[in-house]
């Protein structure tokens, strides 16, 4: 069965400074990788996406991801946060058929705080 | 741009009442979804819905839910009796293809 780790529950950034927020997942074959932020009372919203290709996608709002095969990882970055990035931020597997359909397995999420 | 729309934004019902929540998914997309997340949890798959059955239900989707696309915008979950438990926010979400989109959610509150 697919799984989604977040190992940082918490991470608090001063504004300005960069950020990286870790992913690992598990799936037997090459999985859809996805992130999303969830402002506070609202819905997910879809910051980029990983297929296959290029390791280095880039997405939404000015953040980025690199894929990395040999530790199941797809780290989120931004190189400079606005402190209206505070919010939780999602890693998600889907099973890696084209078409739509796909279940999405959710990390358990990283609240992110940021400091003035 | 387009969006998934939900309604109602928060509900409150009494266990072993029956509710209904409503999405509108985006116009072309031919797949839709159905997710929880209880507070302080992650988010959890309940259902994907494609030319008019279910494709795929997880464990939680037991009898008690039902979904159904009564006409050709609407996307809704029904709970036939609501347990204390099914408290929580349930996401409705469609797609074109693998990337899944996302609307603000329904906050259900069972007392």
């Amino acid at each position: 069965a697919q799984s989604v780790t977040q190992p940082d529950i918490h991470i608090t950034v001063s504004e300005g400074a960069s950020l990286e927020l870790r992913c690992n997942y598990s799936y037997g074959a090459t999985p859809y990788l996805f992130w999303y932020v969830q402002s506070p009372g609202q819905g997910l919203q879809l910051l980029l996406k990983y297929f296959s290709g290029d390791t280095l996608v880039q997405g939404i709002k000015g953040f980025e991801a690199e894929f990395k095969r040999s530790q199941s990882s797809l780290n989120l970055r931004k190189r400079s946060v606005h402190w209206s990035g505070a919010a939780e931020y999602f890693c998600a597997v889907g099973e890696g058929v084209t078409g739509g359909g796909n279940k999405l397995t959710f990390g358990t999420g990283t609240q992110l705080k940021v400091e003035l | 741009e387009p969006e998934v729309t939900q309604t109602p934004s928060h509900q409150v019902t009494q266990m072993g009442q029956e509710v209904i929540l409503r999405c509108v998914p985006i116009s072309n997309h031919l797949y839709f979804y159905w997710y929880r997340q209880i507070l302080g949890q992650k988010v959890e798959f309940l259902v994907s819905f494609y030319n008019n059955e279910i494709s795929e239900k997880s464990e939680i989707f037991d009898d008690q839910f039902s979904v159904e696309r009564p006409d050709g915008s609407n996307f809704t979950l029904k709970i036939r009796s609501t347990k204390l438990e099914d408290s929580a926010m349930y996401f409705c979400a469609s797609s074109a293809g693998a990337e899944q989109y996302f609307g603000p959610g329904t906050r259900l509150t069972v007392t």
